[in-house]
């Protein structure tokens, strides 16, 4: 499987507090998005990263990129409740024509 | 109006019944892509097609098949419904090369008994 995977499966915390959630994938990449999911919902863009970025801003979102380690991470600031989803990093992959391969998701609860 | 549009969003079907997944975009996007969702699993890339004219397998294409009727329609088949086929169903856009962003439908919750 080409599949990358994702660090914590689950995480909990409080609301206010931060979110970080890892991603390694295996293959290389033009560049690394990630997407969130509402439970059973499709999956809704979040952020790209390009393989010659290192680290990116939108919002309360941070995304870094190592393209050495083969790994990525994503930081929630200020968490919300309504941050409470699935959250999957997708790696575009250089040979591929820049279609996605997907990993396996972290599942964050943000509790009031 | 959804963007990008899945039919039927809930099926249920028996062991053996052909069954189509069917995918309509208004985004007018060349690259169109299914994804099926397992629990635990993530999404995995079952075919994906880059314009009309092309059609390409992902990682697990056995037991589908796929049809690109014109670019905005991109529909998936199971000759033969089994059960490991029950899952969460996605069929997905891609503006081009360098769009990167992926727009997804609601998806299609697939049982097979």
């Amino acid at each position: 499987s080409q599949q990358g995977e994702e660090d914590p499966q689950a995480l909990s915390i409080q609301e206010g507090e931060n979110a970080t959630m890892n991603c390694s994938y295996k293959t290389s990449i033009n560049n690394l998005q990630w997407y969130r999911q509402n439970s059973g919902r499709g999956l809704v863009h979040l952020i790209l990263i390009r393989s010659n970025e290192r680290e990116k801003h939108s919002g309360r979102l941070r995304v870094t990129l190592d393209t050495s380690k083969k790994s990525s991470s994503l930081l929630i600031t200020a968490s919300r409740a309504a941050d409470t989803a699935s959250y999957f990093c997708a790696g575009g992959q250089s040979g591929g024509g820049n279609k996605l391969t997907f990993g396996t998701g972290t599942q964050l609860k943000v509790e009031l | 109006d959804a963007d990008v549009t899945q039919t039927p969003r809930n099926r249920i079907t028996k062991t053996g019944k052909r069954i189509m997944l069917e995918c309509s975009q208004t985004k007018g996007h060349d690259r169109m892509y299914w994804y099926r969702q397992d629990p635990g699993l993530g999404l995995r890339l079952i075919y994906y097609s880059f314009d009309v004219k092309d059609i390409n397998k992902g990682e697990i294409s056995d037991g589908y098949s796929v049809s690109r009727q014109a670019q905005a329609k991109f529909s998936l088949s199971l000759e033969s419904a089994i059960p490991n086929q029950t899952a969460l169903y996605f069929c997905a856009t891609q503006g081009g090369l360098n769009a990167g962003e992926l727009f997804f439908g609601e998806g299609s919750r697939l049982t097979v008994l």
